[in-house]
Order: C-alpha cells, then sequence, then structure tokens
C-alpha cells in the first residue's frame, strides 16, 4: 500500500524567508513522487517530480525538492518565499504499474509581508 | 497548447436535478479522471478511464456516473445531486504508468 503524510496542515513564513513543506512517503517499492500547487477556484499544477533519476529535483517556481530513501521523506524547499507562493501543496505518491496518485491532505502556505 | 479543458467552470443546479460536467484533452492521453474536491481537502478519486476501461472507486457513490465516448471526452454525471455533492469536480489526464496527472482548472458545483 502507498501513502504519503504531509507534516503541517498550515505553514507561515515570510516574505523572502525559506519555505519547508514535508512530505513522508510509504511504499513497498520504488516510489514515484510528485508536489503539486493549488490556487484558489484552479486545477492543480505539477510543480515537480521524482521517477527515480536524480535524488534532487527542480521545479517551477524556483522550488526543489530531495528524495531521502532512508528518511522516507520528498521535502519541498524554496530558499526565498514570495508572496505568489500562498497557495495548498499537495504531495503524491504512486508506483511503477499503478495509474493511480495518492495525495497527501495538503498544506496551506501563507507568506507574511 | 496542449491542455485539459473544463465546462462550464461554474455549475449551479437544484437538489435533485441532473447534472453533466464536461472535460476534454489535446495530450492524447489514454488515461482519464474524475476528481472530487471539497473545502480544504485533498482531491478524492471517483473513477478514471484506462482507454475504454472503466475503474470505479469502490466508495464512490452510484448517484455519480461518467461516460468516455472517445479519446479526448469525458463527461461526469451525477443523477441526483444532494447538498452534499456541492464540491469542486477536477479531470486530470495521464500516459498509462507511474506518471504525472495534468489537471484541468476544474468545475465549482453549486447545489441550492
Amino acid at each position: 500500500a502507498q501513502s504519503v503524510t504531509q507534516l503541517g496542515s498550515h505553514v507561515s513564513v515570510s516574505e523572502g524567508a525559506l519555505v519547508l513543506l514535508r512530505c513522508n512517503y510509504s511504499s513497498s517499492v520504488p516510489p514515484y513522487l510528485f508536489w503539486y500547487v493549488q490556487y484558489p477556484n484552479q486545477g492543480l499544477q505539477l510543480l515537480l517530480k521524482y521517477t527515480s533519476a536524480a535524488t534532487l529535483v527542480k521545479g517551477i517556481n524556483g522550488f526543489e525538492a530531495e528524495f531521502k530513501k532512508s528518511e522516507t521523506s520528498f521535502h519541498l524547499t524554496k530558499p526565498s518565499a514570495h508572496m505568489s507562493d500562498a497557495a495548498e501543496y499537495f504531495c503524491a505518491v504512486t508506483q511503477t504499474g499503478a495509474n493511480n496518485l495518492f495525495f497527501g491532505t495538503g498544506t496551506r502556505l501563507t507568506v507574511i509581508p | 497548447d496542449a491542455m485539459v479543458i473544463q465546462n462550464p467552470r461554474y455549475q449551479v443546479t437544484q437538489f435533485g436535478k441532473p447534472v453533466t460536467l464536461s472535460c476534454s484533452q489535446t495530450l492524447n492521453h489514454n488515461v482519464m479522471y474524475w476528481y472530487q474536491q471539497k473545502s480544504s481537502q485533498a482531491p478524492k478519486l471517483l473513477f478514471h478511464y484506462y482507454d475504454k476501461d472503466f475503474n470505479n472507486e469502490a466508495d464512490t457513490p452510484d448517484n455519480f456516473q461518467s461516460r468516455r465516448p472517445n479519446t479526448s471526452f469525458c463527461f461526469l454525471d451525477i443523477r441526483s445531486p444532494g447538498l452534499g455533492d456541492a464540491a469542486m469536480y477536477l479531470c486530470a489526464t495521464s500516459r498509462t504508468g507511474p506518471y504525472e496527472q495534468y489537471f484541468g482548472p476544474g468545475t465549482r458545483l453549486t447545489v441550492t
């Protein structure tokens, strides 16, 4: 069975501060991991994905995530938060042979001016 | 640009009045998904099509049906909407396998 756990349903950071959104996964086989962002009243947009190549993955809008097998983690980071980063962020997992994504419960990021 | 399109973006229906939401894609992906998303929650998978093969989630109510007449289009039918069906409905597509899903902008359904 696969699942992801996102620690912290709400995260607040000051503009210009480091963004760190946590995601831990559970998977009995090598996982494929994704981070999505959702702005109000919009669909989900892919930020980045891990597909067993490089463990440090760079995505759009300055975000990156590092796959750490020993910690079963795939945390999302951005060095300097921007007001436009305020949104809901979802971590998701799947595996070879599967078509479905399993989503975490989401983390709402607030950026304080 | 290749994309996933959902119409309408906002839909208001009356309690018990059937409603159909539509989704189309220009990505030529063979897998299409329908999700229900309620406020401050993760998307909940209702069903998906792998080509013409329909896959229903075990906990999807019978009130929700879907049709996929061709590769590009997929419809979500809610036969008798209840107040609890008010939500954002998201359509997504992907290639076969552990690939990312591409989401449409969603249809926000209000039930009065």
